[in-house]
C-alpha cells in the first residue's frame, strides 16, 4: 500500500461547479497533513493545511478523519485559475518534517 | 511569506560532468532543508535531509557518494550531482520549514543530461 494514494484523475470540470479531491495515509503516527498545488513544470505551492477539525479558506475547504485516515479538499465556486495538480502531503510521523507526497490529481477547469 | 530561492532553473550537462544545484532560504534561518526528485508525471521524491553543520541523511537506495549535500550555513544548502548521467534527468526541487506550519519550495532546477 503507498504511503499516501491520491485519485490521479484527470478530473475536467466546468467553470463554478464544485470539485472533491480524497487522500488516504498509512502511517497512522502521521500528524501534519497538506494539501500543495503544482502546476505544469512549477515547484509545489502551499495551499492549506489541515486541520482535525477542518478549516476553511474562501472556496477551499479541508478535512481531516484521523480514525478513518483520509483527508479531503473542496473546492466550490472552480475557476480557471484552479487548474493544477493538487498534492496531498503528509507527514512521517510524530515530530518527523519529512514529508511523503501523494502522486497528485490533476484538475482542469473548462470555461 | 517565505521565500526559498534555488538555482539554476534549468541546466543541461554532458554525461560524466558534475552539476551544482544552491538553495537558499532569503528571509528566515533553515537548519534543516530537504532534497527532492521529481519525474516526469510522478511524485515528489525525499532524496535527502540537508543538515546544518553536519551531514546529510539520505533515504533509501540514494547514492550518498552521488548526490553530495553541503549544508555550510543556516540559509544555503547545495546538492551536487557528480558524475551525472541521462538516467539522472529530472527536477530537483529543495524546500525548508518556514515559521508557519508549512514547508517552502525553490522554483525547481531542471536537469537534462546529454
Amino acid at each position: 500500500r503507498k504511503e499516501v494514494e491520491q485519485d490521479p484523475g484527470p478530473f475536467n470540470v466546468p467553470e463554478g461547479a464544485t470539485v472533491a479531491f480524497n487522500c488516504t495515509y498509512s502511517n497512522s503516527a502521521s500528524q501534519s497533513f497538506f494539501w500543495y498545488r503544482q502546476d505544469c513544470r512549477k515547484e509545489p505551492k502551499l495551499l492549506m493545511s489541515v486541520y482535525s477539525s477542518g478549516n476553511e479558506d474562501g472556496r477551499f475547504t479541508a478535512q481531516l478523519n484521523r480514525a478513518s485516515q483520509y483527508i479531503s479538499l473542496l473546492i466550490r465556486d472552480s475557476k480557471l485559475s484552479d487548474s493544477a495538480t493538487y498534492l496531498c502531503v503528509v507527514n512521517k510521523g510524530f515530530g518527523n518534517e519529512k514529508l511523503t507526497f501523494g502522486t497528485g490529481t490533476r484538475l482542469t477547469i473548462i470555461p | 511569506g517565505a521565500v526559498v530561492s534555488q538555482h539554476p532553473s534549468r541546466v543541461i550537462c554532458k554525461s560524466g560532468t558534475s552539476v551544482k544545484i544552491e538553495c537558499r532560504s532569503l528571509d528566515f534561518q533553515a537548519t534543516t532543508m530537504f532534497w527532492y526528485r521529481q519525474f516526469p508525471k510522478k511524485s515528489l521524491m525525499l532524496m535527502a535531509t540537508s543538515n546544518e553543520g553536519s551531514k546529510a541523511t539520505y533515504e533509501q537506495g540514494v547514492e550518498k557518494d552521488k548526490f553530495l549535500i553541503n549544508h555550510a550555513s543556516l540559509t544555503l544548502s547545495t546538492l551536487t550531482v557528480t558524475s551525472a548521467h541521462p538516467e539522472d534527468s529530472s527536477f530537483y526541487i529543495c524546500s525548508a520549514r518556514d515559521w508557519g506550519d508549512g514547508y517552502t519550495f525553490g522554483s525547481g532546477t531542471r536537469l537534462t543530461v546529454v
